[in-house]
């Protein structure tokens, strides 16, 4: 299978634990995204690369997260004191850029956070 | 900014009938308009895409959508439902001017099929 593939699908963690997800994009997509989902709403910008270059961040993402994509290759996104309301699923998505107005993002499965 | 109204949070159909699933959009530029779909567990996936060419987009699985500017409509429709077209469905709208593809999702409408 050659589709984003994120890992792991499901976490459940305890309040005040940190959290690491990885996401692994289509070979020479050169820009990832992450976005969030909540139950009963369509998922939500957070961040995005072009290639290792972490480009924009959304007001969503508080201080307590950070996302790399370390040689443009795979990305990590680490929520440190976790708390409830970062309950969600986190999608990731990747693109190969040519020309703008034709891209098209790819999702992976998402990994479903759960924060006790 | 930009933004997506999801008319209907559900709709059901029996299989073999029409599906309607109705999108408005706002935009400060010329959009481009997307449909994705959600089967449980699984990613979002892209229907169809509309990026300013032709108004009338065909997609995936026998489902379109037409662009209108005059009412700011993007609505989804198939021909006749199949039990395997129950999901969510999310109407998405892009805009360029970021410099990137900033996708702004629709709240979804679940399509509920019945035999």
């Amino acid at each position: 299978d050659t589709g984003v593939s994120q890992d792991p699908r499901h976490k459940i963690t305890k309040r005040g634990q940190n959290v690491t997800f990885r996401c692994d994009p289509i070979s020479e997509h050169n820009r990832l995204y992450w976005y969030r989902q909540t139950l009963g709403q369509g998922p939500e910008f957070l961040t995005y690369f072009q290639n290792e270059a972490q480009l924009e961040k959304s007001r969503l993402l508080s201080d307590r997260f950070s996302a790399e994509r370390p040689k443009g290759s795979f990305s990590t996104l680490e929520i440190q004191r976790t708390e409830q309301g970062d309950s969600a699923m986190y999608l990731c998505a990747s693109s190969l850029v040519l020309q703008i107005s034709q891209e098209t993002q790819y999702f992976g499965p998402g990994t479903r956070l759960l924060v006790l | 900014a930009q933004s997506v109204t999801q008319l209907d949070s559900h709709v059901s159909v029996s299989e073999g009938t029409p599906v309607l699933l109705r999108c408005n959009y706002s935009s400060s530029y010329s959009p481009s308009l997307f449909w994705y779909v959600q089967h449980p567990n699984k990613g979002l996936q892209l229907l169809l895409k509309y990026t300013s060419a032709a108004t009338l987009v065909k997609g995936i699985n026998g489902f379109e959508a037409e662009f209108k500017k005059s009412e700011t409509s993007f609505h989804l429709t198939k021909p006749s439902a199949h039990m395997s077209d129950a999901a969510e469905y999310f109407c998405v709208v892009s805009d360029h001017s970021t410099g990137f593809q900033k996708l702004v999702f629709g709240t979804g409408t679940r399509l509920l099929v019945s035999p």
